[in-house]
């Protein structure tokens, strides 16, 4: 059980195109999500908190019209990256809570050309 | 100063040694402190979940968490080359997790 999944895996675009990663909770209802990204050799960092029903909360430093966040049920919560750019290349990792604890996707690889 | 702080190794070990894994961390206000195993291109998956100080045992893997020194460990016995991925140390007091940068770790046979 608590199974997250993410797609795309893996996606390609050309800059200025725009992006979205869908985080879907299959056997759970998750009323928080969160998405990260992370760099090589980095840690995860959190971008969003993302609520079913409500706007997301964005860390300081993610611009939030840039990373438009759609929480619209308690199974699904989407990324989209406007405009993408070269420097948004990252592994993209969303995970949503389920009994306290938070539930990992596995992951969407996004490489801006 | 990085809220938690983890050596990124790598580190290799013959298969059958003992592995520890490391991270500091400086918020004094975290209880909760967790172990997470990352392969390649995977998200990560929790492994070890831990609140305030103490030690935790589950199979070949035990954590301790000291809050005198903000010092977080990971213990694996029996290393295998399956235990071969990338270890994410995090810790939290509210949802946030803060991650660490993951220590690469590869076990030989």
């Amino acid at each position: 059980g608590a199974v997250v999944s993410q797609h795309p895996s893996r996606v390609i675009c050309k800059s200025g195109t725009s992006v979205k990663i869908e985080c879907r909770s299959l056997d759970f209802q998750a009323t928080t999500m969160f998405w990260y990204r992370q760099f090589p050799k980095q840690s995860l960092m959190l971008m969003a908190t993302s609520n079913e029903g409500s706007k997301a909360t964005y860390e300081q430093g993610v611009e939030k019209d840039k990373f438009l966040i759609n929480h619209a049920s308690l199974t699904l919560s989407t990324l989209t990256v406007t405009s993408a750019h070269p420097e948004d290349s990252s592994f993209y990792i969303c995970s949503a809570r389920f009994s306290g604890e938070q539930f990992f996707g596995p992951g969407t690889r996004l490489t801006v050309l | 100063q990085k809220e938690v702080e983890q050596d990124p190794g790598p580190l290799s070990v013959p298969e059958g040694a003992i592995v520890s894994l490391n991270c500091t961390y400086s918020n004094s206000a975290f209880q909760y402190f967790m172990w997470y195993r990352q392969y390649s291109r995977k998200g990560p998956e929790l492994l070890m979940y831990t609140y305030s100080s103490g030690n935790k045992e589950d199979g070949r893997f035990t954590a301790q968490v000291d809050k005198s020194s903000k010092y977080i460990s990971l213990f694996i016995r029996d290393s295998q080359p399956s235990d071969s991925a990338t270890y994410l140390c995090a810790s939290s007091n509210t949802d946030k997790l803060i991650f660490g940068t993951g220590t690469r770790l590869q076990v030989f046979p």
